[in-house]
């Protein structure tokens, strides 16, 4: 099964508004990451947020980890029509050879 | 911009033929990974590498195979393709030992008739 699970699973905004995402996930994690991926293409990463950080940013985005919660959010602030694609959160987990392991995605429509 | 590969991009093939999906990075990851993804929908971890002459099973069982003989080339075959096996491949690398990011290729969008 998945490790991590995205919410809300689809989201629909107005050019301009924010856009949050939640990402919830079951076990203790080196670091949570966050990617987006284009209709059809390969995933890209947006960015890394270690256990030991609790928020971090870059450019329009905002990242959340409570660790404690076993919780991430994703924030895009001011959200543009070229933002529309599917935005997935994954989890690093801590224990030797552990592999990384994606969440079930949200995807996210910015109506211009 | 990633330096990870995959060939061929498309790939419409009848049913019970051989294949075999390409995946390169020129990184010098350690860690590998196959995913399969339907339209829409989640990835699923099907195969993963840790190093060369490592392999291991994902949590999606799946009827394909994969090889690491050398650290940038982690190939997918599937020896007999079946209708069911239509399905977009994503191969994606990152660095062992850091922890850090995934990189993905373009995927591979797999038709079997």
């Amino acid at each position: 099964s998945q490790q991590g699970e995205e919410d809300p699973q689809a989201l629909s905004i107005q050019e301009g508004e924010n856009a949050t995402m939640n990402c919830s996930y079951k076990t203790s994690i080196n670091n949570l990451q966050w990617y987006r991926q284009n209709s059809g293409r390969g995933l890209v990463h947006l960015i890394l947020i270690r256990s030991n950080e609790r928020e971090k940013h870059s450019g329009r985005l905002r990242v959340t980890l409570d660790t404690s919660k076993k919780s991430s959010s994703l924030l895009i602030t001011a959200s543009r029509a070229a933002d529309t694609a599917s935005y997935f959160c994954a989890t690093d987990p801590t224990g030797g050879y552990q592999k990384v392991t994606f969440g079930t995605g949200t995807k996210l429509q910015v109506i211009p | 911009e990633a330096d990870i590969y995959q060939t061929p991009r498309y790939l419409v093939i009848g049913t019970g033929k051989k294949i075999t999906l390409e995946c390169s990075q020129t990184m010098g990851h350690d860690k590998m990974y196959w995913y399969q993804q339907d339209p829409g929908m989640e990835l699923h971890l099907i195969h993963y590498s840790y190093g060369v002459n490592s392999t291991e099973k994902g949590d999606l069982s799946s009827e394909s195979t994969v090889s690491r003989i050398r650290t940038e080339h982690f190939p997918l075959t599937l020896e007999s393709a079946r209708p069911s096996h239509t399905s977009q491949y994503l191969c994606a690398s990152s660095d062992g030992f850091r922890g850090s990011e995934a990189f993905f290729g373009q995927g591979t969008r797999l038709t079997v008739v």
